[in-house]
């Protein structure tokens, strides 16, 4: 079957790194993305991957190992506005199917 | 942000009501979805549609029906609401598919509660 896991939530300090991890198992692979939203609002995108290693933009890095099947965004300089969930989301091949994890809930305290 | 906008952005309605929630596009992308957003689960489709009059389902079509007659309007229909369709309804446009990025942007969403 399909399957896309992450944390529920995760807690982090204002100033400080935090890592999101997500795994995949899903029918083929075109490409890993990273959204965020905001309690209430739209996902946004913040990141895409389509083979191995390291993404950086800007405080936000997103990694993707295919051979494993996992990814992991990174933020830095965490600051209060980045308090939100993070969706991975895979998309299969062989058509329009994006499958989207539930979400990590992050809260980012002073 | 992509020009996306959803209508109705709030729904009170009763079981058995048919409803329409409309997406509005004004970035000409040939590709629109419909998901929807419940706790505890990801983004799911319902329906997505390749350009105008061509549609197909997603995983959770069951109970859903879409039109687009026009490339910057996408419609969503429940045909018959029921109490386990409350829900956030997403639309969203990429520009392109399959080969290339794909990126999804999301409308504003519309809450709909089924009593």
């Amino acid at each position: 079957g399909q399957n896309i896991d992450q944390p529920t939530e995760m807690t982090a300090t204002e100033g400080a790194i935090v890592q999101i991890n997500c795994t995949y198992q899903t029918s083929g692979f075109n490409g890993l993305f990273w959204y965020q939203q905001h309690a209430g609002e739209a996902p946004t995108f913040l990141s895409y991957n389509v083979l191995d290693g390291l993404e950086e933009k800007g405080r936000f890095s997103s990694f993707l190992s295919r051979s494993k099947g996992y990814s992991y965004l990174l933020l830095k300089e965490l600051q209060m506005k980045d308090s939100a969930s993070y969706l991975c989301a895979v998309r299969g091949t062989g058509g329009f199917k994006t499958i989207f994890g539930a979400g990590t809930r992050l809260f980012v305290k002073a | 942000d992509a020009g996306i906008t959803q209508s109705p952005r709030h729904k009170v309605t009763e079981t058995g009501t048919p409803v329409t929630l409309r997406c509005h596009q004004t970035e000409n992308h040939r590709y629109m979805y419909w998901y929807r957003q419940d706790p505890g689960h990801g983004l799911r489709l319902i329906h997505y549609s390749y350009g105008v009059k061509d549609t197909d389902k997603g995983e959770v079509s069951d109970g859903y029906s879409v039109s687009r007659s026009k490339t910057e309007d996408f419609l969503l229909t429940l045909e018959s609401a029921t109490s386990s369709q409350t829900s956030v309804y997403f639309c969203a446009i990429s520009e392109t598919t399959g080969e290339g990025t794909d990126t999804q942007y999301f409308g504003p969403g519309t809450r709909l509660t089924v009593l």
